[in-house]
């Protein structure tokens, strides 16, 4: 399996402020993906990161707030753009891994970045 | 809509009492039925992904199976160390984005 790395772990931000995660991958992957996970919920997808394009975002995402680089096969950053607190959240990377024998797809998570907004 | 439901919400057991998560999904096209571990504070943890109906696959005190409609999750003489949320997604028609249910907060008493 893929060895993820996120950074920040956490911080402490203020309204207004944006901030940017890495999420960096001890090998090349095709798909990486950006989740959110608010206090006691599940996960939600974001958005997937497209390498050498534009990312493609769900439903009630958009780019201006969230803005995704993805320059290589072993990295993207996500920028949470002009925050309030309803942005507080853990937000995750993961990336699909594709192992022999088993050429079946599994989705691989990073430790995640826990935000909170003041 | 494609919806992934999971039951219960939290499960208290006591050590060496077997017990199985819930996971229901409706969504048109299944590619896949994952189970992950998320501790506190930490990324969730793979733990299986199931491709058709009549599937098991077993890890440890874990055995997860798959029906046309539902997955369980079996935990066989849980140990205080199997607490954690467990979580289902769904993986539905021609891409890999996961549909998450909502998770079954697992507690095993000593």
């Amino acid at each position: 399996s893929a060895v993820i790395s996120q950074k920040p772990s956490r911080d402490i931000c203020q309204r207004g402020t944006s901030l940017t995660i890495q999420c960096q991958v001890d090998s090349q992957v095709t798909m990486m993906f950006w989740y959110r996970q608010q206090p006691g919920q599940s996960l939600t997808l974001i958005a997937t990161a497209n390498q050498g394009s534009e990312a493609t975002y769900e439903s009630g995402f958009v780019i201006d707030k969230f803005p995704i680089s993805r320059p290589n096969l072993t990295f993207s950053t996500l920028t949470v753009s002009n925050m309030s607190p309803e942005d507080s959240s853990i937000y995750l990377c993961s990336v699909e891994g594709r192992t022999l024998p088993h050429p079946n797809n599994e989705q691989f998570f990073g430790p995640g970045t826990r935000l909170t907004v003041l | 809509e494609d919806q992934v439901t999971q039951s219960p919400e939290a499960l208290r057991l006591q050590e060496g009492e077997s017990s199985s998560l819930n996971c229901s999904y409706t969504v048109s096209g299944l590619r896949g039925l994952f189970w992950y571990r998320q501790d506190p504070g930490k990324g969730p943890e793979f733990l299986f992904t199931l491709y058709s109906a009549g599937e098991e696959k077993e890890k440890e005190r874990l055995k997860a199976t798959l029906t046309k409609k539902e997955s369980f999750l079996h935990i066989t003489a849980p140990k205080p160390e199997d607490s954690a949320t467990y979580l289902c997604a769904a993986s539905i028609g021609g891409n890999e984005k996961l549909t998450f249910g909502t998770g079954t907060r697992l507690t095993i008493i000593p």
